[in-house]
């Protein structure tokens, strides 16, 4: 699985998009991008992935860039309750246990 | 409601004592994952269970066992072995790509 560089922190003001950047320049063809969060003392949770085009949930948008080198998550209109620290992680799809590499994360802190 | 439980929420021990933590889940997921979890890092995968009575080591195995009797059950005990055992524990378990991790038991040895 690719290795993923994070900036290890960034701010937003609340009611503003949060737009936060993933670097995977080694990515291979058939891994996959994927976020998480973690909110302070609870667990991961699954935010969105994909493979090389752009995906949108009920909870973020997840844009690749087309060389798929890098990638933006972007939460279009943080709350105060989306302060976590957000993991990016490219994972195989032929990973046949699943197993999730998280770094460090950024930590993302949202102000009113 | 769905979901992965663990109990407790906070454990304290005393060294030299093995410790069972709970991992229950009812989403009917046949992978399971146990992810250690120390101030300021990332996780790091303990052992993992595709299958029931089936499990693998993950990067960090040693001083801990567990044991998958139960589709829903995936009990980690941290033995006495483990010299660093105090940290956040976190269960897991699989559908397709994404996981869905439980609340985690923070693990106190003194």
């Amino acid at each position: 699985d690719a290795k993923t560089t994070q900036p290890p922190s960034m701010d937003c003001a609340e009611g503003r998009a949060a737009n936060l950047p993933c670097n995977h320049s080694t990515i291979s063809g058939n891994e996959y991008v994927y976020w998480y969060r973690q909110i302070h003392s609870q667990g991961p949770q699954y935010i969105i992935h994909g493979l090389k085009n752009n995906e949108t949930n009920e909870m973020a948008s997840l844009i690749i860039t087309e060389d798929r080198k890098s990638s933006t998550l972007i939460l279009p209109h943080a709350t105060l309750r989306d302060t976590a620290v957000y993991y990016c992680i490219s994972k195989s799809g032929g990973t046949s246990y699943g197993k999730l590499t998280f770094g460090q994360g950024t930590i993302l802190t949202v102000h009113p | 409601d769905g979901g992965i439980t663990q109990s407790p929420k906070y454990l304290f021990r005393k060294e030299g004592q093995n410790v069972t933590l709970s991992c229950e889940q009812n989403l009917n997921h046949d992978a399971m994952y146990w992810y250690r979890q120390d101030p300021g890092q990332g996780l790091r995968l303990i052992y993992y269970s595709q299958i029931v009575n089936d499990f693998q080591k993950g990067d960090i195995a040693e001083g801990y066992s567990v044991s998958r009797e139960k589709k829903e059950s995936f009990p980690l005990t941290v033995t006495s072995a483990q010299k660093n055992p105090t940290a956040f524990y976190l269960c897991a378990s699989r559908l397709g790509g994404e996981q869905y991790f439980g609340p985690g038991t923070r693990l106190t040895v003194t």
